[in-house]
């Protein structure tokens, strides 16, 4: 089955400073791997998405985040911060069911406060 | 384009009461749709999925059921409420072809 970790339930970041967060997977196949974020007593919006080709790819609201396969890591970044950033952010993989379909396992999340 | 819609967006109920919570997804035809629960420490838990009417997978032996009348309108039930039933449910949907899935905006669900 697979599996993703985010290092760090919380991480706090400067306005304008870089926003890093970090993801590792386990897959036993290649992945599909995805980054959502949720604002609070919302539900999860796609930041991202890595399927297939380019390793290095570029979301909504300036983030990005690369595929290394050596690592089994997806690690988001922007540039510089915004106060609109903070909200949870969620990196999953994809997983195939039994029963047709699929599923996203999801890692715990990690909390993004911006500060001024 | 596609949207995703639940209802209610709170609810607060009694334990022991019945539960009914709604999904309808607009703009695509015969998607995979599922049912989240987000509790409090306990992140993302996949409740059920379904890739077409009346087809519904559990992936948690629990409280809480699910159905699919129609192509586009997923419903998740319980004849009887728990404390633990608490929790905010996300329903999501997927076209058959892609691996994304989208989500709706939540039921935030208070079981005292």
């Amino acid at each position: 089955a697979q599996s993703v970790t985010q290092l760090g339930s919380h991480v706090s970041v400067s306005e304008g400073a870089l926003v890093l967060l970090r993801c590792n997977y386990s897959s036993s196949v290649p992945p599909y791997l995805f980054w959502y974020v949720q604002y609070p007593n919302q539900g999860l919006q796609l930041l991202l998405k890595y399927t297939t080709g380019a390793t290095l790819v570029k979301g909504i609201n300036g983030f990005e985040a690369e595929f290394k396969k050596s690592e089994t890591s997806f690690h988001l970044t922007k540039p510089s911060a915004h106060m609109s950033d903070a909200a949870e952010y969620f990196c999953a993989v994809s997983d195939i069911l039994t029963g047709g379909g699929n599923k996203l396992t999801f890692g715990t999340g990690t909390q993004l406060k911006v500060e001024l | 384009s596609q949207t995703i819609h639940q209802w209610p967006a709170t609810l607060v109920q009694p334990v022991g009461s019945p539960l009914s919570l709604e999904c309808t997804v607009e703009g695509t035809s015969n998607p995979n749709l599922y049912w989240y629960r987000q509790a409090a420490g306990r992140g993302l838990q996949l409740l059920f999925y379904s890739v077409g009417i009346g087809q519904i997978s559990s992936e948690v032996p629990q409280n809480l059921s699910a159905s699919r009348p129609q192509d586009r309108q997923f419903i998740l039930s319980s004849k009887k409420l728990l404390l633990s039933d608490s929790g905010f449910y996300l329903c999501a949907w997927r076209s058959g072809g892609a691996p994304t899935q989208y989500f709706g905006p939540g039921t935030r669900l208070t079981v005292l």
